[in-house]
């Protein structure tokens, strides 16, 4: 069975430009859920998807943000425009139950 | 305000002694607890869960163990294992309701020495 794979591995951008993170959940799991580990610290929530509806964005740091799952099956994480505070490591999980599947993560440069 | 707190950053052990990550947590609606392993440059891996209705959930080697009345929780790796060399992250979760995030802790680094 695939895990949870995630596009791209890595990213650097300049400050006020567009990244697009993606992400492929395991096959069959209706949430899926978006986290961010910024300098080493801890892994933060951002936000939720039950299939292809936002079950709980509270985590989404500002409207810079923005996640889609259209179908239910892959999801998609825009920055726009990227600040230099939006580095990180960007990472997707999906689940069917308590447990969470991660992903290996996208790190995000942004310079 | 952190709701799962790790205050060992980093942990170093002898090969085929047992190590012991801790983990305290603040909030006391979380009825289940998750332990994660990390290498670099890849993604967590799920270790052991406990739910709060246990005090002990044992798998192989390693054990997690909970004290709910002191909010705490214990990871016990016994024999250690140079390949358990990682950073460990501690999460929390609330079952009931619509909010099913994790929350993490800040992760410990462990080192296991030849």
């Amino acid at each position: 069975e695939a895990g949870v794979t995630q596009f791209p591995s890595h990213s650097v951008i300049e400050k006020g430009q567009t990244v697009t993170l993606r992400c492929d959940p395991i096959s069959g799991h209706d949430n899926l859920y978006w986290y961010r580990r910024v300098m080493g610290k801890e892994i933060k929530f951002l936000l939720h998807f039950v299939k292809e509806s936002k079950q709980d964005e509270s985590g989404m740091p500002n409207n810079r943000f923005l996640a889609e799952r259209t179908g239910g099956t892959y999801s998609t994480l825009k920055v726009q425009p990227a600040e230099l505070e939006d580095s990180g490591v960007y990472f997707c999980a999906s689940s069917q139950s308590e447990k969470q599947y991660f992903g290996p993560g996208t790190r995000l440069t942004v310079t | 305000d952190q709701q799962v707190k790790q205050n060992s950053p980093s942990l170093s052990v002898q090969e085929g002694r047992i190590s012991i990550l801790n983990c305290d947590y603040t909030n006391s609606m979380f009825d289940y607890f998750l332990w994660y392993k990390k290498y670099p440059a890849e993604g967590p891996t799920f270790l052991i869960s406990i739910s709060s209705i246990k005090d002990k959930n044992e798998d192989g080697r390693f054990t997690v163990f909970l004290n709910k009345s002191a909010k705490h929780l214990s990871l016990h790796i016994v024999p250690s294992q140079p390949g358990d060399s990682a950073v460990y992250f501690c999460a929390a979760g609330i079952s009931s309701g619509s909010a099913r995030q994790l929350t993490f802790g800040s992760g410990t680094q462990l080192t296991v020495l030849p």
